[in-house]
């Protein structure tokens, strides 16, 4: 869905160092989502923000950050305490009524 | 919170024939149910939805049904074909504050086989 960009496509992080995952969209959502997915699993929900300014944890959010500072916007920081992190990172997003469109993914290693 | 079990994890059928992929919900409120396929690599796609009031919709060879009373609804692909391989996933959606919330399936692998 080109409405939806994430970047980068691959990102590799060192021991120690937090790492920054874009996610942008031009759909006019109000609502935006990050999952994790690990090989051969289904979508784990890290965080999600319904409004500007306001976001709420998933299932999953120890070791996660984000912001939503733009309606545009919602980076996801996968900081250092996050101790297994290899795993492929996918945003969406949703109008009020609609389905969840999802970014094309960024694929996260440890070097 | 609202509990999705998805059955089979993995299928396998012979190209032309039908797949059928079940899924469960646990929370009467849930008034949304999307499917999404995903390739290997990919980001998972729309491929059918359905709302709670309705009881059944049809794509070309593509269906989904919905049981509100039992709280399931299934997948239906007919005449399968290879480019039909894939990860496909259900959904269900619930309204939490002033948006909705997504609850996913842990998948089924479906591979046709030519």
């Amino acid at each position: 869905d080109g409405g939806i960009t994430q970047s980068p496509k691959y990102l590799f992080r060192k021991e120690g160092q937090n790492v920054t995952l874009s996610c942008e969209q031009n759909l006019n959502h109000d609502a935006m989502y990050w999952y994790r997915q690990d090989p051969g699993q289904g979508l784990r929900l890290i965080y999600y923000s319904q409004i500007v300014n306001d976001f709420q944890k998933g299932d999953i959010a120890e070791g996660y950050s984000v912001s939503r500072e733009k309606k545009e916007s919602f980076p996801l920081t996968v900081t250092s305490a996050q101790k297994n992190p290899t795993a492929f990172y996918l945003c969406a997003s949703t109008s009020r009524k609609g389905p969840q469109h999802f970014g094309d993914g960024t694929r996260l290693s440890i070097l | 919170g609202e509990n999705v079990e998805q059955h089979p994890s993995t299928l396998s059928v012979q190209e032309g024939d039908s797949a059928v992929i079940k899924c469960t919900y646990s929370d009467s409120a849930s008034n949304y149910f999307p499917w999404y396929k995903q390739e290997l690599g990919k980001r998972p796609q729309l491929i059918i939805d359905i709302r709670s009031n309705v009881g059944e919709k049809k794509d070309q060879r593509i269906a989904v049904t919905l049981n509100k009373t039992a709280k399931h609804f299934s997948l239906h692909i007919t005449e399968t074909q290879p480019e039909d391989s894939a990860v496909y996933f259900c959904a269900a959606s619930i309204k939490e504050g002033t948006g909705n919330q997504f609850y996913f399936g842990t998948g089924t692998s479906l591979t046709v086989i030519p």
